[in-house]
């Protein structure tokens, strides 16, 4: 069965540092990844995902993740965070048609 | 997000009683999910549908059941409610393709007393 797992539970960041979250996965096939964000009080959107192709992918917002199949990782990038990022991040995993397995998330506190 | 709904969006019971959660897509998509979100474990799969009457369990169905008697509608029933299923729980569907990500509802806060 596939797995997900995000190392940094919690992440409190000032604005404009850089921001990486970590996501591995236990799955040796072929693997769909995706990143989704969850604002306070509100459902899950889609970031970004990853099929195929060139490793790194860019998403809405200014976020990006690199595919690195070597490592079964899949983090999350931002260069510069704002306040407005505050939200929880959640990694996500399947093959095919598999339904999506989601990582425990990843609750980012940006502070001004 | 345009195009799926949940309801109710709040709902407290009591123990024991059987409680139905509705999912409504006005997208004519095949696939459709139950998940449910919890602090301590993310999100957890409950059920989830690849067509009218055909559904599958996942990680966590004990205590669930789902129907799917129309493209527009999943449903997810608790048969007899109790406190440990105190939860979010959301709603998702995804496009005609592997490759389409999921679009979530709006979630159903549920609070079993």
């Amino acid at each position: 069965a596939q797995s997900v797992s995000q190392h940094n539970h919690h992440v409190i960041l000032s604005e404009a540092a850089s921001l990486e979250l970590g996501c591995n996965y236990s799955y040796g096939g072929t693997v769909n990844l995706f990143w989704y964000v969850q604002y306070p009080g509100q459902h899950l959107q889609l970031l970004l995902k990853y099929f195929s192709g060139d490793p790194l992918v860019k998403g809405i917002k200014g976020f990006e993740a690199e595919f690195i199949k070597s490592k079964f990782s899949f983090n999350l990038r931002k260069p510069s965070v704002q306040w407005s990022d505050t939200a929880e991040y959640f990694c996500a995993v399947n093959s095919g048609n598999t339904p999506l397995v989601f990582g425990k998330g990843t609750r980012l506190s940006v502070i001004a | 997000d345009a195009g799926i709904t949940q309801s109710p969006r709040h709902k407290v019971t009591e123990t024991g009683t059987p409680v139905t959660l509705r999912c409504h897509q006005t997208e004519n998509h095949r696939y459709m999910y139950w998940y449910r979100q919890d602090p301590e474990h993310g999100l957890r799969l409950i059920h989830y549908s690849y067509g009218v009457k055909d559904t599958d369990k996942g990680e966590v169905s004990d205590g669930y059941s789902v129907s799917r008697s129309k493209t527009e509608d999943f449903l997810l029933t608790l048969e007899s409610a109790t406190s440990s299923q105190t939860s979010v729980y959301f709603c998702a569907i995804r496009g005609p393709d592997f490759n389409y990500g999921y679009t979530f509802g709006s979630g159903t806060r549920l609070t079993v007393v």
